[in-house]
């Protein structure tokens, strides 16, 4: 049962607009959620956080909004770069730091 | 500052066999988590060790199983391999087990099962 999803596989964005890439969850509980970036033959990598109690988390080009009501969040890039191509996975607790991931939206950012 | 690495990077191996994979955590860190990514999916909690001992566990058999070291490095065993082993296997270090919005993995190991 997946406690996390992302429906959206693959999304390519020109360079300099905004990429959305979305996340869906089950759990009305979850009190915090992560972004996580992966490059090919590499480790995932933490982008982002957002805490349940907060609708909106800001980093420099990355912003998380989390629609509680929704069980929702997105991520949103700011401009997107070629840099930024990546598989990104949203994930939320299962307890402490061990995690549910989604499956990930590849994000191919065209130059 | 060493990160984590992960041995071996790739292997193969049959069915029913067993396999044995390595993680050293990043220096400092106390906590080894281990995923399991199938094509095509989200990493899946297989299991952390804290302090060697085992805290926490997914929806894996009992064929996984894994220890960590005095040092913090960890195994993951997998025993009987079946195809669905088929997968990246990833390790991820932290200090402690409380959510500190990082976790550190490693480029993990790619596992073959014929």
């Amino acid at each position: 049962d997946q406690q996390v999803k992302q429906n959206s596989p693959s999304l390519s964005v020109q360079e300099g607009r905004i990429s959305i890439l979305n996340c869906d969850y089950t759990n009305s509980m979850f009190d915090y959620f992560l972004w996580y970036k992966k490059y090919p033959a590499e480790g995932p990598t933490f982008l982002i956080s957002i805490s349940s109690i907060k609708d909106k988390n800001e980093d420099g080009r990355f912003t998380v909004f989390l629609n509680k009501s929704a069980k929702h969040l997105s991520l949103h890039i700011v401009p997107s770069q070629p840099g930024d191509s990546a598989v990104y996975f949203c994930a939320a607790p299962r307890g402490g730091n061990q995690f549910y991931f989604g499956t990930g939206t590849s994000l191919t950012v065209i130059p | 500052e060493t990160g984590v690495t992960q041995s071996p990077t790739h292997l193969i191996k049959t069915r029913g066999q067993q396999v044995t994979l390595r993680c050293s955590s990043q220096s400092g860190h106390n906590t080894v988590s281990w995923y399991q990514q199938a094509l095509g999916q989200g990493p899946q909690f297989i299991f952390q060790y804290y302090r060697e001992e085992e805290n926490g566990r997914g929806n894996f058999p009992p064929r996984f199983s894994g220890l960590q070291f005095p040092n913090y490095s960890s195994e993951l065993n997998v025993n009987a391999l079946e195809l669905d082993d088929s997968a990246l296997y990833l390790c991820a270090s932290s200090q402690g087990t409380s959510f500190t919005g990082e976790l550190f993995f490693g480029e993990g190991s790619r596992l073959t099962v014929l």
